[in-house]
């Protein structure tokens, strides 16, 4: 069985300042990763993927995640966040071998001015 | 641009009253996928079809139905909408299973 745990339903941080989005899976096979991001009343935007290969992935806005198997982490990163990354964003798993995709429960993201 | 499309983008129903949502792709993807999402919650995958395979997670309500004509298209069908139905429904595509999936705009679904 997966799952995803995301840490923080709300993180807040100013325009400028360095964003982290916090995610831990579990998994029994080699997963698949994934982060969304979901603006108000849209659809999920897919930002990056993680499917075995590099460790660092970097994905679209300036986003990049890193696969860490010791941590079981797949941690969200933008090293200056602007006001527009303000959204929801969901990390999700799968094992790639057709089964579904598992989503956490989500992190808001508020930027300051 | 290849995409997903969702008609209507809000739809206002009432209690009871059948209504249908409607999904539609360019991308030529085996996969179809429905969500429900309320707010501030993740999606929760109502059924998906592999082609022309349909797959119905073991709590969906029966209320809610699924068709797939065609590659292109895939309708939601609710026969009998409660309160408790409204959310914003998403539908998505993939290549295939587990890999990543594309999502349409959504369509924001109102029960009076």
């Amino acid at each position: 069985a997966q799952s995803v745990t995301q840490l923080g339903s709300h993180v807040s941080v100013s325009e400028g300042a360095l964003v982290l989005l916090r995610c831990n899976y579990s998994s029994s096979v080699p997963p698949y990763l994934f982060w969304y991001v979901q603006y108000p009343n849209q659809g999920l935007q897919l930002l990056l993927k993680y499917t075995s290969a590099a460790t660092l992935v970097k994905g679209i806005n300036g986003f990049e995640a890193e696969f860490k198997k010791s941590e079981t982490s797949f941690h969200l990163t933008k090293p200056s966040a602007h006001m527009s990354d303000a959204a929801e964003y969901f990390c999700a798993v799968s094992d790639g071998q057709g089964g579904k995709l598992i989503f956490g429960q989500g992190t808001e993201l508020s930027v300051k001015p | 641009d290849a995409m997903v499309i969702q008609n209507p983008r809000y739809q206002v129903t009432q209690f009871g009253k059948p209504v249908t949502l409607s999904c539609s792709q360019t991308l030529n993807h085996n996969v179809m996928y429905w969500y429900q999402q309320k707010s501030s919650q993740a999606p929760k995958l109502l059924f998906h079809y592999y082609d022309k395979d349909f797959n119905n997670e073991a709590d969906t309500p029966d209320n809610f139905q699924s068709r797939r004509p065609n590659t292109s298209f895939c309708f939601l069908d609710i026969r009998s909408p409660g309160l408790g139905d409204a959310a914003m429904y998403l539908c998505a595509t993939s290549e295939r299973q587990g890999n990543e999936q594309f999502f349409g705009p959504g369509t924001r679904l109102t029960v009076l």
